[in-house]
């Protein structure tokens, strides 16, 4: 049974450049949500998908936005990056209602220069 | 304020003996969930486990339990018989409604670093 795949594992950009973070959920899950997670800090909530809609968005800045594919995976892309973006990016994925847990993939750790 | 706190940023424990980290939250809503999960350097959370606002009994899951003083707004994570592999970051997270409505938002405190020595 795949778990919570991310992609790509390690990615650098610079400045103002744009990026797209992959994820496709475990088996079985149809809502997707993103966390950030700066150095040394707790993740924070970005936003989470369901049925291809944005559910739910933490207090981020519209430069970030996402998209859920009919398949139930998922992007999230950040514009005009900025250094304070540097962080590991972790998706999550679970099932329908709102109880279940949420199991996490590896993250993506982006880092601008 | 803090929705979650963990005061304890670093922790040692023998291998084979016991462990509880701290967590207390802070919320409004009657209904809602606590999590722990396990971080190691490489970067997944892992989940390990849940406690409801309203389940009745401390969640046991393995090696894990979960110590619920729900008046006291605490829900520690106790580790019993400590192995090398515990070693990691761990997380306390809380799951409550926003606005009168629930998605699943997950709000977590800032991380213990377990160190589990031989």
């Amino acid at each position: 049974d795949a778990g919570v795949t991310q992609s790509p594992t390690h990615l650098i950009k610079t400045r103002g450049q744009q990026v797209t973070l992959r994820c496709s959920p475990k088996s079985g899950h149809d809502t997707v949500s993103w966390y950030q997670q700066a150095l040394g800090q707790g993740p924070q909530f970005i936003f989470q998908y369901y049925e291809e809609e944005e559910r739910q968005r933490g207090n981020f800045p519209d430069r970030f936005s996402g998209h859920q594919f009919p398949n139930y995976s998922s992007e999230l892309n950040v514009n005009a990056l900025l250094l304070g973006d540097s962080a590991l990016y972790l998706c999550a994925s679970s099932y329908g209602t709102v109880q279940e847990t949420q199991y996490f993939g590896p993250g993506t750790r982006l880092l601008v220069l | 304020a803090q929705k979650i706190t963990q005061t304890q940023p670093g922790m040692f424990v023998q291998e084979k003996e016991a462990v509880t980290l701290d967590c207390t939250y802070d919320t409004s809503d009657p209904s809602y969930g606590l999590f722990w999960y396990k971080q190691p350097s490489s970067g997944e959370m892992i989940f390990l486990i849940y406690q409801g606002s309203y389940d009745q009994q401390n969640a046991t899951e393995g090696r894990y339990s979960l110590n619920f003083q729900k008046a006291r707004k605490s829900a520690n994570l106790v580790i019993s018989a400590s192995q090398l592999g515990d070693s990691a970051m761990y997380f306390c997270a809380m799951r409550e409604k926003t606005g009168g409505t629930s998605y699943g938002k997950l709000t977590f405190g800032q991380g213990t670093i377990l160190t589990v020595h031989p």
